[in-house]
């Protein structure tokens, strides 16, 4: 069965401080790995990571792929209280047009 | 990337009780996604809805309970039908488009 792991499931940071997100995962025909960033109801966006893409950068946040351990990571730097938010870690498998497979998330907490 | 307007945000409704959850997108795609997200859980993928044929189930999911209509490319509704406080959860419908994944606004029901 197709799975995604995501870990801590919370976590609480001073604003200025850096965060490491992991996500793992066991999917058959892996095709991509998302992040996403959920505040109220409905997920925003943040990174898309293939195997012709396996870093990504926007401002203080970025993202690595390791296609070998199955796993990524989602990095925030100098965190402020704008980034507390549940994060979500989503796999693509199999053929195109197939729905995503979401793991629980991280529910990241900054404080001021 | 899509734009998908979303209704209702939120509804309480009595036990027993249906709501018609609507979806509109504003452009033509094939495949629509309806998720659910319990309190404190991960979106499960409840089911996905073809054009012109019928909805298909995930695990655990029936027609009866969440009946799915998609009449065209740009709509689609999911049925909460004869609820109990264990529907309370957040409803998602999302859809892919040149590869990317969007979210509906969500609807949060309460059922008491």
């Amino acid at each position: 069965e197709d799975k995604v792991v995501q870990s801590p499931l919370s976590l609480v940071v001073h604003e200025g401080d850096t965060v490491t997100l992991n996500c793992s995962y066991e999917v058959t025909n892996f095709r991509s790995l998302l992040w996403y960033k959920q505040e109220k109801k409905a997920p925003t966006f943040l990174f898309m990571l293939t195997s012709s893409g396996i870093e990504k950068k926007s401002g203080r946040l970025s993202s690595i792929l390791d296609k070998k351990e199955l796993s990524s990571i989602l990095n925030i730097t100098a965190t402020q209280t704008g980034d507390s938010a549940i994060y979500l870690c989503a796999v693509k498998a199999n053929q195109a047009g197939t729905a995503l497979i979401f793991g629980k998330g991280t529910t990241l907490s900054v404080s001021s | 990337s899509a734009v998908i307007s979303q209704k209702p945000s939120r509804d309480i409704c009595q036990r027993g009780t249906s709501l018609t959850i609507q979806c509109q997108v504003d452009s033509q795609v094939t495949m629509m996604f309806w998720y659910r997200q319990q309190p404190g859980q991960s979106l499960t993928l409840i089911a996905t809805a073809n054009q012109g044929s019928e909805a298909t189930y995930e695990s655990g999911f029936v027609i009866d309970k969440f009946p799915i209509s998609r009449p065209n490319l740009t709509f689609s509704t999911l049925t909460v039908s004869n609820m109990s406080p264990e529907d309370s959860s957040i409803y998602l419908c999302s859809v892919v488009v040149d590869y990317g994944y969007t979210f509906g606004s969500g609807t949060r029901l309460t059922v008491v």
